[in-house]
């Protein structure tokens, strides 16, 4: 079974804006992923946050995380026509050694 | 980067015939793979848990006997699935890990079956 939320859903902007999507999750974790899959697609490993962190960069990716909520965010600046794409947050249990659970994925489109 | 590689990427068979996917981490060894499932417009399901020369786990309501999982060696899996129906059809994509307590995985870029 699924893990957690993603929200939104489904997220339309226009090229140059931020985007938001966040992620809820109800387990203890040991650390939470973002992914990203084009169309029809494998997924590609965008960041990775462990429990004892609370915020992550890579490029234009931020990534935070609040285990008293259990809830991470992914942001992307300024976002491109090639960021189209869904993404997914995965979490990784103390339990389940390298078994990951994913989210239910938002579906991000950017407008030229 | 680790890389993953599966084949076959696309496969259409006959409802009843079996359909064997291959796994294969390149240029690593891996302990453990994974098997997902994924629907068209949703998230990936984890099927199974694969562990190098040990039976496979399974999630609870996938059927071990209809998804036959080997692991033979530490840079290959493979999913067998078995007298395949229409119901079947998804896109089936594994992942490896190289380490066992990291949750690290690197992904395949997916097989697309489609059962007739």
């Amino acid at each position: 079974s699924q893990q957690g939320e993603e929200d939104p859903q489904a997220l339309s902007i226009q090229e140059g804006e931020n985007a938001t999507m966040n992620c809820s999750y109800k387990t203890s974790i040991n650390n939470l992923q973002w992914y990203r899959q084009n169309s029809g697609r494998g997924l590609v490993h965008l960041i990775l946050i462990r429990s004892n962190e609370r915020e992550k960069h890579s490029g234009r990716l931020r990534v935070t995380l609040d285990t008293s909520k259990k809830s991470s965010s992914l942001l992307i600046t300024a976002s491109r026509a090639a960021d189209t794409a869904s993404y997914f947050c995965a979490t990784g249990r103390y339990s389940s050694a390298s078994k990951i659970i994913f989210g239910s994925g938002t579906r991000l489109s950017i407008r030229p | 980067g680790a890389v993953v590689s599966q084949h076959p990427s696309w496969v259409i068979c006959k409802s009843g015939t079996s359909v064997k996917i291959e796994c294969r981490s390149l240029d690593f060894q891996a302990t453990t793979m994974f098997w997902y499932r994924q629907f068209p417009k949703q998230s990936l399901m984890l099927m199974a848990t694969s562990n190098e020369g040990s039976k496979a786990t399974y999630e609870q309501g996938v059927e071990k006997d209809k998804f036959l999982i080997n692991h033979a060696s530490l840079t290959l899996s493979t999913l067998t699935v078995t007298s395949a129906h229409p119901e079947d059809s998804s896109f089936y994509i594994c992942s490896a890990s190289p380490n066992y307590n990291n949750n690290e995985q690197f992904f395949g870029p997916g097989t697309r079956l489609t059962v007739l």
